[in-house]
């Protein structure tokens, strides 16, 4: 089911540091996953996918790490900058269930220090 | 590629009245058009999944007599907040399915404000 928090976790990190934020999914019949970042005001916007089919897959700066043994998902992002600051969340689907609806993770919030 | 708009992008309204909210996906078909809230701080809770040229179908919890939802095209779908209240007062975003894959863009969202 949906994950909504009103704490979300906070991540901070210096200015060309590397970034993993972390996500756990519960529905073990999700065969697909987004990373999207929402700034301030804004819609998510999508970053990178992978299908359970992976393990693995980069993107420019970007890396998402799949584990469906521990139904776990991260992104990495390489040297981080201030332009990256923004909620990161973790969405999952079940494309086998009507529509593709995504369930959604509760976000995480990485602040960037210059 | 892959744009999605929302108009209007923020709006204050009076209780009782109506909004309505336009979502366009720019340069594809999206035959599955997705709504979403968003409280300040929170992730997104999905309120209702819009197909082309049918019913939508609403999340537990979700009036759909005050959400009223339509897709008439492949390229449009709306959202109008009927008699709107200050409680209603969120962040709507949408989200567009492109009909040839499952990942869903996102529109920029539209802040609603009801006094």
């Amino acid at each position: 089911g949906e994950s909504v928090g009103l704490h979300l976790p906070t991540l901070s990190v210096q200015e060309g540091d590397n970034s993993i934020i972390n996500c756990a999914y519960s529905n073990s019949a999700s065969d697909y996953f987004i990373w999207y970042k929402q700034e301030s005001g804004k819609g998510p916007q999508f970053i990178i996918d992978i299908r359970s089919n992976m393990d693995k897959r980069q993107g420019q700066r970007v890396t998402v790490l799949l584990n469906k043994t521990v139904k776990h998902l991260s992104l990495q992002i390489a040297a981080t900058q201030p332009g990256d600051s923004a909620v990161y969340f973790c969405a999952e689907i079940s494309t086998g269930t009507s529509y593709g609806k995504l369930t959604f993770g509760q976000g995480t919030i990485l602040t960037v220090h210059p | 590629g892959a744009v999605v708009s929302q108009h209007p992008s923020r709006v204050i309204c009076k209780s009782g009245t109506s909004v309505k909210i336009e979502c366009r996906s720019l340069d594809f078909q999206a035959t599955t058009m997705f709504w979403y809230r968003q409280f300040p701080k929170q992730s997104l809770m999905l309120m209702a999944t819009s197909n082309e040229g049918s019913k939508a179908t609403y999340e537990q919890g979700v009036e759909k007599d005050k959400f009223l939802i339509n897709h008439a095209s492949l390229t449009l779908s709306t959202l109008t907040v009927t008699s709107a209240h200050p409680e209603d007062s969120s962040f709507y975003i949408c989200s567009a399915r492109d009909y040839r894959g499952d990942t869903q863009y996102f529109g920029p969202g539209t802040r609603l404000t009801v006094l």
